[in-house]
Parts: C-alpha cells; sequence; structure tokens
C-alpha cells in the first residue's frame, strides 16, 4: 500500500519565520506534488516535481520554493512566513496511470 | 478556463438514505474524472475513475456514473453510513500535463 508521510500534523509558526515541510513516499513514485487547501476555495496546485532536481511551478507559487534531492523525499519552504499562508498543506505523489495518493496533511498556523 | 463545478456544497442525510452527489465540468481534452473521499483531517483517498468510454463504475455502496457528452459526473451512495461522513471531491484530468482540476468538493453528514 502506497504511504505518502507529511513530518508535521500541526506546525505553528510566527511571521517572518523559514518554514520547511517535508513529504516522503514509499512507492517509488516520480511524481510528486505540494497542494494548499483552504475552506470555499478546494485544492490549490501550488509547485509538482517529476523527476529528482525537476520542479513545475502551480497555480500558486508566490512566496513558496521546493526541493527534490531525492526521489522520494519533496520539500515545500516558506521563505519567509505570512499570515495568509496559514493553511492544510496536502502532499501527493503518483505514478503512471495511478491516482494521486495523498499525504494526511501539515496544518500550518501563522501567527 | 477549465472548471470542475459540485453541487451541493453540503448535504445532511439521515442513516441508510441514498444520496447523489454532482461534478460539471469544462475540462478539455478530458482524459479521467476521479472522485475522492476526505475524511475530516486526513488527506483525499481515491474511491474511482472513469475514463471517457465508461459510463458506469461502482465501489461497494458508492456508484459513479459520467457523461461525457455533456460532461456531467454523479457519485450515488447506497444506504449510507454514519462512517460515509466526508467529503467528496471531484477531480478531472486533461489529456496534457500532469495538472488535475479540482472540484471545491461536497461536504457530506451522515445523522443517526
Amino acid at each position: 500500500d502506497v504511504k505518502v508521510t507529511q513530518s508535521s500534523r500541526y506546525l505553528v509558526k510566527r511571521t517572518g519565520e523559514k518554514v520547511f515541510l517535508e513529504c516522503v513516499q514509499d512507492m517509488d513514485h516520480e511524481n510528486m506534488f505540494w497542494y494548499r487547501q483552504d475552506p470555499g476555495l478546494g485544492l490549490r496546485l501550488i509547485y509538482f516535481s517529476y523527476d529528482v532536481k525537476m520542479k513545475e511551478k502551480g497555480d500558486i507559487p508566490e512566496g513558496y520554493s521546493v526541493s527534490r534531492e531525492k526521489k522520494e523525499r519533496f520539500s515545500l519552504i516558506l521563505e519567509s512566513a505570512s499570515t495568509n499562508q496559514t493553511s492544510m498543506y496536502l502532499c501527493a505523489s503518483t505514478g503512471l496511470y495511478q491516482p494521486q495518493h495523498f499525504g494526511d496533511g501539515t496544518r500550518l498556523s501563522i501567527l | 478556463k477549465n472548471q470542475v463545478e459540485q453541487s451541493p456544497q453540503s448535504l445532511i442525510i439521515l442513516e441508510g438514505k441514498n444520496c447523489t452527489l454532482q461534478c460539471n465540468y469544462t475540462v478539455s481534452p478530458f482524459s479521467n474524472l476521479r472522485w475522492y473521499k476526505q475524511d475530516t483531517g486526513r488527506g483525499p483517498v481515491s474511491l474511482t475513475i472513469m475514463t471517457f468510454s465508461e459510463n458506469t463504475k461502482s465501489n461497494g455502496r458508492y456508484t459513479a456514473t459520467l457523461d461525457a457528452d455533456t460532461k456531467q459526473s454523479s457519485l450515488h451512495i447506497t444506504a449510507s453510513q454514519l462512517s460515509d461522513s466526508a467529503s467528496y471531491i471531484c477531480v478531472v484530468s486533461a489529456n496534457s500535463g500532469y495538472a488535475l482540476n479540482f472540484g471545491k468538493g461536497t461536504s457530506l453528514l451522515v445523522t443517526p
């Protein structure tokens, strides 16, 4: 069974801090994704990666960056956290012809 | 612009009753449509996938239908259970690229 693990379920940070969200998948998937989920807005794609060291901007990349140094790990970085980045962050991975498998999310609060 | 619209936004039903959730989309060119279930505090989990040639697909008490001509899909839940309380998200893939088009979800509450 595919497992996508996000390092933290809940995280509280302060405005201006640099924040790292980590995601690890155990199925050797090429593609990994970061979304944020907000009430009334649904899931929105921040960044995705289709291979190690490769990344593509999604719909809302501003204020975020990503890192994929190893195939199984995809990190989301908030360079200088702001209150409007308070949200639920979901990581997903997928292989060819498979559904996206999601982690259980990190609920991030920026104070 | 690719869009996925779901209705209703929220729904409350009694345990044991049936319900139907709707999804309309404008994604083109169409590749496939998935329904996901998201329990509170968890990530979404895929329930069904429909491709262009498929009209109906079942997964236990969940039955998804697809009308590719009218670009509509529905998710029918039979004999609802308390554990069906969740958000149901319709996700449509286009033929190009990796990106998915997400609906905003229908929040279902099943009460005793």
